[in-house]
């Protein structure tokens, strides 16, 4: 299975609700990313929390670390129809950068 | 526009046939990486290239082939082609040797194999 798997696989919500998305991952890392990705589109890349950090903000986005239960968060508050994408997390141990199966976002305006 | 460039955005071949994709990454950027992202599998890794030079290699078929050139620009050849390679093929690039920096990503090239 892949490293940094995704929860909900899918989310729907309406404009102006957070949106939280969850990844996990199974060994230790150096630092996890997210990225987003629209419909066909490359993937953007979001932000980055290094291992030895606990929350990170960028703009509407929060990013939490928790290595102890080896899992993060990311927060989307006040979200945009412009937010609809799937939102991948990567694992990045040593010389990998492994891609969970990412989270696909749909805001109703 | 990410500052990587995929060509063909889009290609239509048959089962057995031959491909070449080709990538040019982000101006200063050393590292070329290749990503297959399908349905069933998700965004795997193929293989990287800093600098000329292979660096690591993860899930790429034996019929897949890789280099980078010295201007830097990469091609992923795929050869003997199946149903199961239709995909979109992403590149992406990063200053660094390790794969851990942020990749900047092309548009991506969709394969379709018929």
């Amino acid at each position: 299975s892949q490293q940094g798997e995704e929860d909900p696989q899918a989310l729907s919500i309406q404009e102006g609700e957070n949106a939280t998305m969850n990844c996990s991952y199974k060994t230790s890392i150096n630092n996890l990313q997210w990225y987003r990705q629209n419909s066909g589109r490359g993937l953007v890349h979001l932000i980055l929390i290094r291992s030895n950090e606990r929350e990170k903000h960028s703009g509407r986005l929060r990013v939490t670390l928790d290595t102890s239960k080896k899992s993060s968060s990311l927060l989307i508050t006040a979200s945009r129809a412009a937010d609809t994408a799937s939102y991948f997390c990567a694992k990045a141990a040593g010389n990998k950068l492994t891609f969970g199966g990412g989270t696909r976002v749909l805001v109703k305006p | 526009d990410s500052g990587v460039t995929q060509t063909p955005k889009h290609l239509i071949t048959a089962t057995g046939q031959r491909v070449t994709l080709r990538c040019s990454p982000r101006s200063g950027d050393l590292s070329v990486y290749w990503y297959q992202q399908s349905l069933d599998q998700g965004l795997q890794f193929l293989i990287q290239y800093y600098n000329g030079e292979e660096r690591a290699k993860g899930n790429i078929l034996e019929r897949f082939s890789a280099q980078q050139f010295p201007d830097l620009h990469s091609e992923l050849n795929l050869s003997s082609l199946e149903l199961g390679d239709s995909a979109l093929y992403f590149c992406a690039s990063s200053v660094g040797v390790f794969e851990a920096n942020v990749l900047t990503f092309g548009a991506g090239s969709r394969l379709t194999v018929l």
